[in-house]
């Protein structure tokens, strides 16, 4: 089994850059997604694999990866990226199998 | 556009079972992809519960896999789950969702808008 671990909470001036970090031993095999969730809204996809984000994604979202942690990047923080900000990978054991972060709350000051 | 929607009912009794269905538009399950199902407590964070591939084959999270059952119904293009001798710790909004496999990567891409699952007497 894993585990992935975030802070639970970071905040971010208006237009400035926030990283979100996610940590685990899988992160150490397997690239992290990162999905965002606002309130009372299903989670969506946000950045995944070492460079790629959904169609329609700001380009403001990167997301990076050393060793066992993985971070997701807003450059120039806007008041809607206020948000959950989940990661995920696959479970280092090799099987198909799926492990979250416990969530970071980030505020937009 | 993928449009994935979970259906079922929204109370069951402790220890009984948990059945849930989502019902996929846009895309035919049967013609690949994993779909999976997440839960997320009342103010809490994402669970993932367990993806079955199209071909049938499936993958449950280790802490549920005594518990839990997920099939496909391609001829309704539905897949289901099923959680067995539910608590009050199972109430949850469930969400179903189309799990892509991009490189080593398993990740979810289209997400129903959850459903929540209360469990009481």
């Amino acid at each position: 089994s894993s585990e992935l671990t975030q802070d639970p909470a970071v905040s971010v001036t208006l237009g400035q850059t926030v990283r979100i970090t996610c940590q685990g031993d899988s992160l150490r095999i397997y690239y992290a997604v990162w999905y965002q969730q606002k309130p009372g809204q299903a989670p969506i996809l946000v950045f995944y694999n070492k460079n790629n984000r959904p169609s329609g994604m700001p380009d403001r979202f990167s997301g990076s990866s050393s060793g066992d942690t993985s971070s997701l990047t807003i450059t120039g923080a806007q008041a809607e990226d206020e948000a959950d900000y989940y990661c995920s990978s696959r479970d280092s054991s090799g099987n198909h199998r799926v492990v979250f972060g416990g969530g970071t709350r980030l505020t937009v000051l | 556009q993928v449009q994935l929607q979970e259906s079922g009912p929204g109370l069951v009794k402790p220890s009984e079972t948990l059945s849930l269905t989502c019902t996929v538009s846009g895309y035919s399950i049967s013609n690949g992809y994993y779909w999976g199902w997440i839960r997320q407590p009342p103010g809490k964070g994402l669970e993932w519960i367990g993806n079955i591939y199209y071909s049938g084959s499936t993958y449950y999270n280790p802490s549920l896999e005594s518990r839990v059952t997920t099939s496909l119904d391609t001829s309704k293009n539905q897949f289901s789950l099923k959680l067995s001798s539910v608590t009050a710790a199972d109430t949850a909004l469930y969400y179903c969702a189309r799990v892509p496999l991009s490189g080593d990567t398993l990740l979810f891409d289209y997400w129903g808008l959850g459903t929540l699952v209360t469990v009481s007497s």
